[in-house]
């Protein structure tokens, strides 16, 4: 199985911060990495696809890069709706696997 | 817009199995290239694949707990059901189906992301 690790597991931060989290796979993936958010309480909801593809309805703050086994999420003005955790998620091989989370918290 | 309903009992005794439906509405279930996926999340933890089905059968379960789960789809009702055995405590979570595509050829194929998810449905394992 492919080992998702994320970091860090949880964060602080104020409203117009730059935040990255950054998720590390434990071989090469490709760029089959996909990023959620999870406000507490709801559904998870798909934000990245493939490393970097931003997916349809997503605020432009919201970037995702890399390729091979370390990637980066990144927010680049922290918005009060930000606040939630994150998982990765790779896609490149069965069984699919997520990463632990990061929870961002409001500083 | 397409949309997933997840539902069944909100309680299961411990040696007895979990029966979960997922009905899509807004689309067919049947759309060429898309797999239908549970997903699972225990109170406070992350998030956990179940397994995938495709509207022919084909299936793609997660060896954790493949020995426990079938999976199933009835086209003409456009569902997909979950059926998890021998269920104990570790199985209570909220459980998710949620929608994915699957591209490439045979012998490289891909799964992609979780673009649709249903709202969840809380499953406690307790007598």
């Amino acid at each position: 199985d492919i080992q998702m690790t994320q970091s860090p597991s949880s964060l602080s931060a104020s409203v117009g911060d730059r935040v990255t989290i950054t998720c590390r796979a434990s071989q090469s993936i490709s760029t089959y990495l996909n990023w959620y958010q999870q406000r507490p309480g709801k559904v998870p909801e798909l934000l990245i696809y493939a490393a970097s593809g931003l997916q349809s309805g997503v605020p432009s703050r919201f970037s995702g890069s890399g390729a091979g086994t370390d990637f980066t999420l990144t927010i680049s003005s922290l918005q009060p709706e930000d606040f939630a955790t994150y998982y990765c998620q790779q896609s490149y091989s069965s069984p699919l696997t997520f990463g632990g989370g990061t929870k961002v918290e409001i500083k | 817009q397409l949309q997933l309903q997840e539902s069944g009992p909100g309680l299961v005794k411990p040696s007895e199995t979990l029966s979960l439906t997922c009905t899509v509405s807004g689309g067919s279930i049947s759309s060429t290239g898309y797999y239908w996926g549970w997903i699972r999340q225990p109170p406070g933890k992350g998030l956990e694949w179940i397994g995938s089905i495709y509207y022919s059968g084909g299936t793609d379960n997660n060896p954790s707990l493949k020995s426990r789960v079938t999976t199933s789809v009835d086209t003409s009702k456009n569902q997909v059901s979950l059926k998890l055995r021998s269920v104990t405590a570790a199985d209570t979570a909220v459980y998710y189906c949620a929608r994915h595509f699957r591209s490439g050829i045979v012998g490289a194929t891909r799964f992609h992301a979780f673009d649709i998810w249903g709202q969840g449905t809380r499953v406690t394992v307790s007598s």
